[in-house]
């Protein structure tokens, strides 16, 4: 049971560089979401997707763009990393909405940029 | 706006103490969802309650109880009798509206340390 896997783990970046986290989930769930976790920031939502085909931005969307390639895929793209991107993504997916299901989480890919 | 506050950062207890995790929130919305994750040592995150606005029972699953009350806009998490395994952060969140487009804000979280 893999629920929402997601690449890479670890990530080194120069600033400048760019890169694409992905995200997939094998549950057939409508809803995927991004994250970034800072120290005594808390969850902070960059971009969602409530279904295939639409996409959102949340509460940082700032430097950052998103694809729902399909129903399973989510990615997250830095298009010129910056340090202040230095954080741990988490994507997440849900059955229907935010509101009326849980969350399942991936591992998170932690990203640092120099 | 929505708004999710943990005021209490950082918790140390002795196992088998009783402790009491607070969050209070704010919002416009008579129609609402309230939830706790639990974010253990390993990172990923782990759903543990979702409540509607218009359910005030208090839930006890275990160890583990919650207690909603609108008046005071709380809904605080209590484990009873801690085990070590129980050190994690916890965060509380608040969906910002029911349907499609809903979308959860989470509080900064609360570590809970629980020593042997």
């Amino acid at each position: 049971n893999a629920g929402v896997t997601q690449t890479p783990k670890f990530q080194v970046l120069k600033t400048g560089q760019s890169m694409t986290l992905q995200c997939a989930q094998d549950m057939n769930h409508n809803s995927m979401y991004w994250y970034r976790q800072d120290p005594g920031m808390g969850l902070r939502l960059i971009y969602y997707s409530a279904s295939e085909g639409t996409t959102d931005k949340g509460e940082v969307p700032n430097g950052y763009n998103v694809s729902r390639l399909n129903k399973r895929e989510f990615s997250l793209r830095l298009e010129s990393a910056a340090p202040s991107q230095t954080s741990v993504y988490f994507c997440a997916s849900s059955r229907t909405s935010a509101s009326t299901g849980e969350l399942f989480f991936g591992e998170g890919s932690r990203l640092t940029v120099l | 706006a929505q708004k999710v506050t943990q005021a209490q950062t950082e918790i140390s207890v002795v196992e088998k103490e009783d402790v009491t995790l607070d969050c209070v929130y704010e919002t416009r919305d008579t129609t609402y969802y309230l939830f706790w994750y639990k974010q253990p040592p390993s990172g990923e995150l782990v759903f543990l309650i979702r409540r509607n606005s218009f359910d005030e029972q208090n839930e006890i699953s275990g160890r583990y109880s919650w207690n909603f009350q609108k008046s005071t806009s709380s809904f605080n998490f209590t484990i009873t009798a801690s085990q070590v395994v129980d050190s994690a952060v916890y965060f509380c969140a608040l969906s910002d509206k029911t349907g499609a487009n809903s979308k959860l804000t989470f509080g900064k979280g609360i570590t809970l340390s629980v020593r042997p």
